[in-house]
């Protein structure tokens, strides 16, 4: 059975210091690997998608990672701005299975 | 318009109504997808169009549910005789459809709540 692990559920870290967030999965035909960000009140946003392990994609403090079994959204000196969930997805054929997300808070 | 739209933003019903709600995807995109999400539970997929194909209702929870896509892009969702368990933010997004780059842009939702 297809599907998506996201771990920690939730996370608190203090301005500047540093973590990772873990997406494990079980997907038949791995079409790619989505890392969204989702605001209170909001839909998600698209950040990456990475297609094969190995591959790295980055984005101003975030940084995504691929193996063959799970992806790692690293944070480095995360700001108080980065306070969100955090949610992945992998796709096989058309669909598309979500993690329940990792909410992160960055405290001051 | 630039993004995926939505409407309305909230909506709240009594119980025993109707609601439609709206999609107005990113121009161009040929791939829609209904989404609701529940507090504290991830995504569940509803309905999939693809241009002119027969759509894939596979997530639909009960014959309450319904959803169309006219003319290959604006969808709407219908939930006849609304329960309270139907409660959620309902996220649509579109993609450019088959091929590698397939990520989902997502609307900001539709709230419903049932009273």
């Amino acid at each position: 059975e297809d599907q998506v692990t996201q771990s920690p559920e939730a996370l608190r870290l203090q301005e500047g210091e540093s973590s990772s967030l873990n997406c494990s999965y079980t997907v038949s035909g791995l079409r790619g690997l989505f890392w969204y960000r989702q605001d209170p009140g909001k839909g998600p946003e698209f950040l990456f998608t990475l297609y094969s392990a190995g591959e790295e994609k980055e984005k101003e403090r975030l940084k995504a990672t691929l193996t063959k079994k799970e992806s790692f959204l690293h944070i480095t000196a995360p700001k108080p701005e980065d306070s969100a969930t955090y949610l992945c997805a992998v796709r096989t054929g058309n669909q598309f299975y979500f993690g329940t997300g990792t909410s992160l808070t960055v405290i001051p | 318009g630039a993004g995926v739209s939505q409407s309305p933003s909230n909506k709240v019903t009594e119980k025993g109504k109707d609601v439609e709600l709206r999609c107005d995807p990113i121009s161009g995109h040929t791939a829609l997808y209904w989404y609701r999400q529940s507090l504290g539970q991830g995504l569940e997929f509803l309905i999939y169009f693809q241009g002119n194909s027969a759509p894939d209702k596979s997530g639909l929870p009960s014959d309450r549910f319904s959803a169309e896509r006219t003319g290959g892009s604006v969808s709407t969702l219908t939930i006849q005789r609304t329960q309270q368990e139907d409660s959620a933010v309902y996220l649509c997004a579109s993609s450019a459809g088959r091929g590698r780059t397939g990520e989902l842009f997502f609307g900001e939702g539709s709230r419903l709540t049932v009273l």
